[in-house]
């Protein structure tokens, strides 16, 4: 078990540009959940996913985020024209079957937009 | 609207004291609640839990109980050690959905050698 894995760790970009992120969940997970956490508040759910599909999108999530998880394995996570409100932490997640209120975290990516 | 909150951002312990970390949920409709510990730079992670059935849950110096009729529960740590020291997020599931946890604001706990 090697945890959760996410992709890059640090991420500084400039305001317009896009950026997209990486996340292997724990093997035989099949649920998949993507977080959002700013600094001093409690990590806010942005979307989930089920094996391959996505379930369910938080009004957080605005038409410029996009995340896919193909073949139910990996997920990316794209952000297009980064806004500066965009500089959280995006926190990955993936639960066994049977265990869904336990979630596993990855560390994290933190993203900084200049 | 914050449905899970912790209203003390910090707490401060002696090593061997008991440390008790506080939340209060508005949602009835919350099924589950648990606690996650985080340390700096690393994700949160799964401390202990309890089902909106139970008052109570037990695992090793980690105890939390849930006060349904108050909204209320609480994590206790005994005996606190310096190895403690983390951020603590209480979560809860349900509220119309099974799958996504909301948390709360957090509480670093700092417990002194």
């Amino acid at each position: 078990d090697t945890g959760v894995s996410q992709d890059p760790r640090h991420k500084i970009t400039k305001r317009g540009q896009n950026v997209t992120f990486r996340c292997d969940p724990i093997s035989e997970h099949n649920r998949l959940y993507w977080y959002r956490q700013t600094l001093g508040q409690g990590p806010e759910f942005l979307t989930y996913f089920q094996n391959e599909a996505q379930l369910e999108k938080s009004r957080l999530l605005s038409d410029r985020f996009s995340a896919e998880r193909p073949k139910g394995s990996f997920s990316t996570l794209e952000i297009q024209r980064t806004e500066q409100g965009d500089s959280a932490m995006y926190l990955c997640a993936s639960s066994p079957p049977g265990q869904r209120e336990k979630l596993f975290f990855g560390s994290g990516t933190q993203l900084s937009v200049l | 609207d914050q449905q899970v909150k912790q209203n003390s951002p910090s707490l401060s312990v002696q090593e061997g004291r008991i440390s008790i970390l506080n939340c209060d949920y508005t949602n009835s409709m919350f099924d589950y609640f648990l606690w996650y510990k985080k340390y700096p730079a690393e994700g949160p992670t799964f401390l202990i839990s309890i089902s909106s059935i139970k008052d109570k849950n037990e695992d090793g110096r980690f105890t939390v109980f849930l006060n349904k009729s108050a909204k209320h529960l609480s994590l206790h740590i005994v005996p606190s050690q310096p190895g403690d020291s983390a951020v603590y997020f209480c979560a809860a599931r349900g509220g119309g959905s099974n799958y996504k946890l909301t948390f709360g604001k957090g509480t670093l706990l700092t417990v002194n050698p």
